[in-house]
């Protein structure tokens, strides 16, 4: 079936730097949602964006969707610590919700 | 943090033996999910409820069932466990029609069949 492909798998920062991950989707999203998950905790939703070349911002957070609605990132200014967890995006293809395969990030004090 | 309370959260099985596992919420939400998460594939969709006793297929169905006989609660059921359904699978509710609105999860079931 239909992807949403979510990079990078991994990434590791120095507390401060930035981070940003990226989704990509063969096919047009009618929206994309984000969500955040703790070591050894649950998803938990952070944003969704609904239309095409979306900004939105929370705090430090800024998710984009992109013009074609095919892609999205979330950017990351100043990491950290309490930002480390895996971040997934799920975009809706038809009547479906693909989840990415997230990006792990941990941050060095 | 939303009404969802998942049942086992650790359950240790072989293989032949069914599993049940139970998603309750408080939240009065129309529509439940069952995902599971493995390495590298992210969150699954198995069955998903719109209603009591409507539920429909996801994209990783087989071997797997479910049923809703109540708004509040929605089990899933392994009839006989294999070692490829080792993982943590997480119930999710949400306010609005399927995939239109924030998902608001359980805090997971991790099921380890040898």
């Amino acid at each position: 079936g239909q992807q949403v492909m979510q990079i990078p798998q991994y990434q590791h920062v120095q507390e401060g730097e930035d981070f940003t991950t990226y989704c990509n989707s063969s096919t047009t999203l009618s929206n994309i949602q984000w969500y955040k998950q703790r070591p050894g905790g649950h998803p938990v939703f952070l944003i969704q964006l609904v239309k095409s070349g979306e900004v939105k911002k929370q705090k430090r957070l800024t998710f984009q969707f992109g013009e074609a609605k095919k892609n999205s990132s979330l950017h990351i200014t100043a990491t950290q610590t309490t930002d480390v967890g895996t971040y997934f995006c799920a975009g809706r293809m038809d009547n479906d919700m693909r989840f990415g395969a997230g990006t792990r990030l941990t941050v060095k004090p | 943090d939303a009404g969802i309370t998942q049942s086992p959260r650790h359950k240790v099985t072989e293989t032949g033996t069914p599993v049940t596992l139970r998603c309750h919420q408080t939240e009065n939400h129309r529509y439940m999910y069952w995902y599971r998460q493995d390495p590298g594939h992210g969150l699954r969709l198995i069955h998903y409820s719109y209603g009591v006793k409507d539920t429909d297929k996801g994209e990783v169905s087989d071997g797997y069932s479910v049923s809703r006989s109540k708004t509040e609660d929605f089990l899933l059921t392994l009839e006989s466990a294999t070692s490829s359904q080792t993982s943590v699978y997480f119930c999710a509710i949400s306010r609005l029609a399927r995939n239109t609105g924030e998902l608001f999860f359980g805090e997971g079931s991790r099921l380890t069949v040898l």
